[in-house]
C-alpha cells in the first residue's frame, strides 16, 4: 500500500486571502502526481497530471510545483474565493502501464467570504 | 456528451442480497476504475480494468467482482452484500498510458450504497 499524505486536512481561508497545501510521496519507483478538484456533491475533477521533477503548472489562480526526489507537491491559491471551496485531491502513480492511482485523503478548502 | 455514468445513484440493500452496479463511459477510454469512498479515507482502489475482457484487482477487491465484457461498460458485483460494504462508490476511466504518464482519470458522480 503506498502512503500518500496531505496536510493540512482541512483549513478556512479568508476571501481574498492566499493559501497551500501539501502532498507527500514515495520517492521511489515515481512516475506522476495527479491533483483532483472535488466540490461537493460532484465528481473529482482533474486539475493536473505532472512528471517531471520541478514541474509547474497553473490553471487560472490555482498552480502546482512537484519535487520527485523529496517526494512532495505544493497546490498553491492564489487570491481565493468561494467557488475555491472544496476538497483536493493528491493521487500517486508509481507504474506505468495501468494508471493506477494511489489516492490521499484530500485537503479540504473552506473560502469564507 | 455524457462521460462517465453510474446505474443506479442510492440503493440500499439488505445484507446478504446480490447486486449489480453499471459504468459506462463514452469517451472510448481504455482503462476503467471502480473505487470506494469512506469517511476519513481517500479513494481506494477496488478493481481496475485495461482494456475489454481483462480485469484486475485493487487495494481491497475482497468482497467485490467485476466484468468487463465491453470496453465502453464496467460491472461492479457484490454477490452477498455485508455492511461494511455501505459506502459511495466511483467509478473513473482513461485513456491508456502512453509512456509519459500524463493520463488523467474522468470520474461519475457515484453512486451511494447502504447495506442494512
Amino acid at each position: 500500500i503506498l502512503n500518500v499524505e496531505q496536510s493540512p486536512q482541512s483549513l478556512h481561508v479568508q476571501e481574498g486571502d492566499s493559501t497551500n497545501f501539501t502532498c507527500s510521496f514515495p520517492s521511489s519507483n515515481f512516475y506522476a502526481l495527479h491533483w483532483y478538484r472535488w466540490e461537493t456533491a460532484k465528481s473529482p475533477e482533474a486539475l493536473f497530471v505532472m512528471t517531471l521533477n520541478g514541474d509547474e503548472k497553473k490553471k487560472g489562480r490555482i498552480s502546482a510545483t512537484l519535487n520527485t526526489k523529496e517526494g512532495y507537491s505544493y497546490l498553491y491559491i492564489k487570491g481565493s474565493q468561494p467557488e475555491d471551496s472544496a476538497t483536493y485531491l493528491c493521487a500517486f502513480n508509481h507504474a506505468h502501464g495501468n494508471n493506477r492511482l494511489a489516492f490521499g485523503k484530500g485537503n479540504q478548502v473552506v473560502v469564507i467570504p | 456528451n455524457a462521460g462517465v455514468t453510474q446505474t443506479p445513484k442510492f440503493r440500499v440493500l439488505k445484507t446478504g442480497q446480490s447486486m449489480t452496479l453499471l459504468c459506462a463511459q463514452d469517451m472510448n477510454h481504455e482503462y476503467m476504475y471502480w473505487y470506494r469512498q469512506d469517511p476519513g479515507m481517500g479513494l481506494r482502489l477496488i478493481h481496475y480494468s485495461v482494456g475489454e475482457g481483462t480485469t484486475a484487482k485493487g487495494e481491497v477487491p475482497d468482497g467485490y467482482n467485476v466484468s468487463r465484457l465491453k470496453k465502453q461498460n464496467f460491472l461492479l458485483g457484490l454477490e452477498s452484500a455485508a455492511p461494511s460494504q455501505t459506502s459511495v462508490y466511483f467509478c473513473a476511466s482513461s485513456w491508456r498510458d502512453d509512456g509519459v504518464g500524463n493520463q488523467p482519470q474522468h470520474f461519475g458522480d457515484g453512486t451511494r450504497l447502504s447495506i442494512l
